[in-house]
């Protein structure tokens, strides 16, 4: 059981370039999110999915997009990187009851 | 929306002393309040949650403590090791459609155990 499953873990992309995020989920979870953290900010809520073929915007939706077409997977999207975007972006995934489990992250830088 | 507001930013202890984190929330309405906690490297894990129909909860060496009508709850680790050593965060959410499926995350503290 391989839980939430990130890919890649660590990314350089310079400015203008485009990347997906790729987090998969074994544990037939409903509810999908991905989150940024950075330093002294916590975890701030980009976009998030209440099933498959749904998304909608978190806090912090700018400059990214996702796309849920099957219910284990939930892409992350910057069509163009800004290095305002280097962070280190998690995925989670939960049921109805409010736990969260997440992956252990994607590192990604911009310059 | 919901705000929560989570202090100390970094708590530093001596092994076996306890150690506590206070986090207030702004919507009266939230009623599910979890704890992560986050290794180095990692991601964060669920330790302990607490519902609104409920005053505290223990597990072990943590428990959660909730108080509703000052809208604050705290973590408290006693008898603290080295591997507590971590990043925890608070969270709190609101029941939607029968679902609690949104956080909203503190800022997280960083507490270091020294040996």
């Amino acid at each position: 059981n391989a839980g939430v499953t990130q890919t890649p873990k660590f990314r350089v992309l310079k400015t203008g370039q485009s990347m997906t995020l790729l987090c998969a989920q074994d544990m037939n979870h409903e509810y999908m999110y991905w989150y940024r953290q950075d330093p002294g900010m916590g975890l701030r809520l980009i976009h998030y999915s209440v099933g498959e073929g749904t998304t909608a915007k978190g806090e912090v939706p700018d400059g990214y997009n996702v796309s849920r077409l099957k219910k284990q997977n939930f892409l992350l999207g910057l069509e163009s990187a800004a290095p305002s975007q280097t962070s280190v972006y998690f995925c989670a995934s939960g049921q109805h009851t409010g736990e969260l489990f997440f992956g252990e992250g994607s590192r990604l830088t911009v310059l | 929306g919901e705000n929560v507001e989570q202090h100390p930013s970094t708590l530093s202890v001596q092994e076996g002393d306890s150690a506590v984190i206070k986090c207030t929330y702004s919507d009266s309405a939230s009623n599910y309040f979890p704890w992560y906690k986050q290794e180095l490297g990692k991601g964060p894990q669920l330790i302990i949650d607490i519902r609104s129909n409920v005053g505290e909860k223990k597990d072990q060496r943590i428990a959660v403590t909730l108080n509703k009508t000052a809208k604050h709850f705290s973590l408290h680790i006693t008898e603290t090791q080295p591997e507590d050593s971590a990043v925890y965060f608070c969270a709190a959410s609101w029941n939607s459609g029968g679902s609690n499926y949104k956080l909203t995350f503190g800022k997280g503290t960083l507490l270091t155990v020294n040996p």
